[in-house]
């Protein structure tokens, strides 16, 4: 069974550091993998998305990193800003083989980036 | 990306009373969609899988005679929460599979979401 898990839980930064939001998954058996972004009491804000056959993806400040064989991934966030405060999910697409594929998600990092 | 909607965004009802919410894709076909469920400072824990023009696949632990989830063209899919409790509480989103890319490497687009509150 697939299990995606987060570090940290939370995170407190003072703005204009750089970070990483760290992803573990425990089957390597994933078609993609996903960042998003949610504010409290919103939708999900896709952020990025990694192939499988991927290493990593950029887009602005933000840098996704896929180790599909060690069942990582990295969000990695440059020169933080108050406005990246937010909880960040990472979801995997599960290849389910005998069933329809799904996507399983992370339980989230709180980030709160401290003018 | 392409965009999934849901309707309504909030919706506050009374114990024991039904409520629908729908998800629709609105620039594309998907012939999947996902619902989810968010509880407070959790993450999203996947309800069923909606199939156009079949049944939809429960997760273990899902009720699906509470739960009714229809799918009935290629842009719409909903979901009736029957005689709803209050610990039925919580954010529900759905997700669509956008068919144009083909096969299983295809990104699920979300929609906003609805915040339901059962008094």
């Amino acid at each position: 069974k697939q299990e995606v898990t987060q570090i940290p839980a939370a995170l407190s930064v003072p703005e204009g550091e750089n970070l990483v939001l760290n992803c573990s998954f425990t089957d390597s058996a994933i078609y993609n993998l996903q960042w998003f972004r949610q504010d409290p009491g919103k939708g999900l804000t896709s952020l990025l998305l990694i192939q499988s056959s991927q290493r990593e993806q950029t887009s602005g400040r933000l840098n996704a990193s896929l180790d599909k064989s060690s069942g990582r991934s990295t969000l990695y966030i440059a020169a933080s800003q108050p406005g990246d405060s937010a909880t960040y999910l990472c979801a995997v697409l599960q290849n389910m083989k005998t069933s329809y594929d799904k996507v399983i998600f992370g339980p989230g990092t709180s980030l709160s980036v401290i003018p | 990306g392409a965009v999934v909607s849901q309707h309504p965004s909030r919706v506050i009802c009374k114990s024991g009373t039904s409520v629908k919410i729908e998800c629709r894709s609105l620039d594309f076909q998907a012939t999947t969609m996902f619902w989810y469920r968010q509880f407070p400072k959790q993450s999203l824990m996947l309800m069923a899988t909606s199939n156009e023009g079949s049944k939809a696949t429960y997760e273990q632990g899902v009720e699906k005679d509470k739960f009714l989830i229809n799918h009935a063209s290629l842009t719409l899919s909903t979901l009736t929460v029957t005689s709803a409790h209050p610990e039925d509480s919580s954010f529900y989103i759905c997700s669509a599979r956008d068919l144009s890319g083909g096969g299983p490497y295809n990104e699920q687009f979300f929609g906003p979401g609805t915040r339901l509150t059962v008094l």
